[in-house]
Parts: structure tokens; sequence; C-alpha cells
């Protein structure tokens, strides 16, 4: 059964650092997403992409963050200036077609570490 | 804005017992969608059942199973039969029918299954 992949697991990086973040979403999906879970937190809505444009973001998603599709499989976060308060797993998911409830479907996650 | 609260942080259940978690939300939209995920110790979130909010049965899959209470906005999960492999976080999730699809999450509920 195909699968939504993330690299790298595990990401350990200086504050103030640049960070990308990659998923490769299932092959035929259309919308994509990145959410993140801080240590002990809940699950947290950051970005929705679809047809190369963010159709949602979060308060989260400020400045700092960016998303792009720069080719036909891959999909990414990036974080410009990392803070300490960015530690934590980002997951990213998608569906095939919106509009209707269609599932989520979740990657392994990232678990970025800010030192 | 929609929340989603899982008032139980913790449950345990002997292996072959019935659980059931609870969720609550709070939204004033009449057409949404509510979710089940999983979140093993792997991370990964899987999904493990959905209810349309204009569905008036509860959905059931194979041990799994919602009581869905729309007028007291609440949405359980019932784990029948419970197996090692049930032990998990488990999500309760919230996505609205129109101009959105970002799922909002409870805090979760870790769930311990003893044999």
């Amino acid at each position: 059964e195909p699968e939504v992949t993330q690299t790298p697991s595990h990401q350990v990086t200086q504050m103030g650092q640049e960070v990308i973040l990659r998923c490769v979403p299932i092959s035929n999906h259309l919308y994509f997403y990145w959410y993140r879970q801080i240590l002990g937190q809940k699950v947290e809505f950051l970005v929705s992409f679809y047809n190369n444009e963010i159709s949602e973001k979060s308060e989260i998603f400020d400045d700092q963050f960016s998303v792009e599709r720069p080719d036909g499989s891959n999909f990414t976060l990036k974080i410009r200036s990392t803070k300490l308060e960015d530690s934590a797993m980002y997951f990213c998911a998608s569906i095939p077609t919106s509009g209707i409830a269609d599932t989520q479907y979740f990657g392994p996650g990232t678990r970025l570490t800010v030192l | 804005a929609q929340t989603v609260t899982q008032s139980q942080p913790e449950m345990s259940v002997q292996e072959a017992e019935t659980v059931t978690l609870s969720c609550t939300y709070d939204t004033s939209e009449s057409d949404y969608y509510l979710f089940w995920y999983k979140q093993p110790p792997s991370r990964q979130m899987i999904l493990v059942i959905r209810q349309e909010a204009y569905k008036q049965q509860n959905a059931t899959e194979n041990r799994f199973s919602v009581n869905f209470q729309k007028a007291a906005k609440s949405f359980s999960l019932k784990i029948s039969d419970s197996q090692l492999g049930d032990a998990a976080m488990y999500f309760c999730a919230y996505r609205g029918y129109y101009n959105t699809d970002k799922l909002i999450f409870g805090t979760g509920t870790r769930l311990q299954v003893f044999p």
C-alpha cells in the first residue's frame, strides 16, 4: 500500500539555522498538509497546499515558514531561522481530493531538535 | 472557533476487554467530520475510524466503533476485544465541511493494554 514518506527522521540544528523538512506524498494525491506536535502536546495544523499555492495556514505559520512543491513528488517545509520553540515532530499528510472527507494519510514524521 | 476536548489523559484495559475513550467538541457548524487517529510508539498517525456528522448511524470498523451524539457534541471510541497492539495514543479530530480541510486535534488519550 502506498505511504507518505518523510526525511530525515530526525534533524538536529542550531538555533538560527535554516532547515528543510522533506515529504513525498502518495503519488496521486493533490492536497498536502503540514502539522506539528510539540512533545507532550496535541497535533497542530500548520498549512495546507493545493495547486502550488497555500490554501490555508495557521497563526503558527509565520514568515519564518514556507512550503514548496519543487517537483512532481516532493513537498517541503522550510524554517528560515529556527528557534528553540520550533523543536517538535513535524508531520506531512496528503489526500487525493477535497470537498469530501477523504482520509488524511500521515507520514511517520520528522523530529526536529533545535539546540 | 472549533475545539476538541479529550478529558482522559490515560486509560488502561485488560487484554480482551472493552474500553471507551471520550471526546467532546465544540462547533457552530452543522456539517462536519470526526475522526479517531491512533499514534503508536512509532509516532505515525493512523486513521482508526471516521464519522460524517450528517449520518445518524454510528461508524464501525471491526473491533472499533463510535458513539456519536450530535446534540451532545460527543464522539466516543469503543475498542472491543482489546489487543496488546492497541496500546497507543488516540487522538480525536474534527474537520469542518465547508471552506477548510484542516484537522483540529484533541490532546490525546494514552491507552495501555495489560495482558
